[in-house]
């Protein structure tokens, strides 16, 4: 069952601000990773951060993991137009290499 | 490295025919690969694990007879949307996990776009 929940649905930026994007999920993990997604593509891998892991950078991504709140942001700095995508949240738990996805945001970074 | 292709990208087809989509690692062996089906601005939703060797693992309310999945080789892995219908029309993902090293990463195949006439 999907167990992850992205906020906001839809977000639209000016190109060089940040975005910020929240995933909530509701059983225990193993590990949670983000994902992007190009209209009518594939996905493609940003980051995976482990459960006992509380932040992790890559490049203009920063991801945070807060366990006890089962929650977990994905922040873009420094938008770029190419930066335009859908971005989905994706867990698995423990022992298990199925992912679990969010609904994802959709991000318009606007030049 | 770590490429996923799927063949055909895009497939129309007439109500009661059948449809196979194949999903390929290029440049490394996959013994675990993933199918997935995402509807229009929808996430995506596993249907099922596809294991070279053995039979697939089906999530709940996936019809296995419906969606036949043949992984025969450690690089292919394929999904056949029997007597298609309308209501199958979706976009199919697969993934696939690398064998030795890559982690629990996942690499996601382009997707194939299926329209059910």
């Amino acid at each position: 069952s999907q167990q992850g929940e992205e906020d906001p649905q839809a977000l639209s930026i000016q190109e060089g601000e940040n975005a910020t994007m929240n995933c909530s999920y509701k059983t225990s993990i193993n590990n949670l990773q983000w994902y992007r997604q190009n209209s009518g593509r594939g996905l493609v891998h940003l980051i995976l951060i482990r459960s006992n892991e509380r932040e992790k950078h890559s490049g203009r991504l920063r991801v945070t993991l807060d366990t006890s709140k089962k929650s977990s942001s994905l922040l873009i700095t420094a938008s770029r137009a190419a930066d335009t995508a859908s971005y989905f949240c994706a867990t698995s738990g423990a022992g298990s290499y199925q992912l679990t996805f969010g609904k994802g945001t959709k991000l318009s970074v606007i030049p | 490295g770590a490429v996923v292709s799927q063949h055909p990208s895009r497939v129309i087809c007439k109500s009661g025919t059948s449809v196979k989509i194949e999903c390929r690692s290029l440049d490394f062996q996959a013994t675990t690969m993933f199918w997935y089906r995402q509807f229009p601005k929808k996430s995506l939703m596993l249907m099922a694990t596809s294991n070279e060797g053995s039979k697939a693992t089906y999530e709940q309310g996936v019809e296995k007879d419906k969606f036949l999945i043949n992984h025969a080789s450690l690089t292919l892995s394929t999904l056949t949307v029997t007597s298609a219908h309308p209501e199958d029309s979706s976009f199919y993902i697969c993934s696939a996990k690398l064998d030795r090293g890559g982690g629990e990463t996942q690499y996601f195949g382009p997707g194939t776009r299926l329209l059910v006439l």
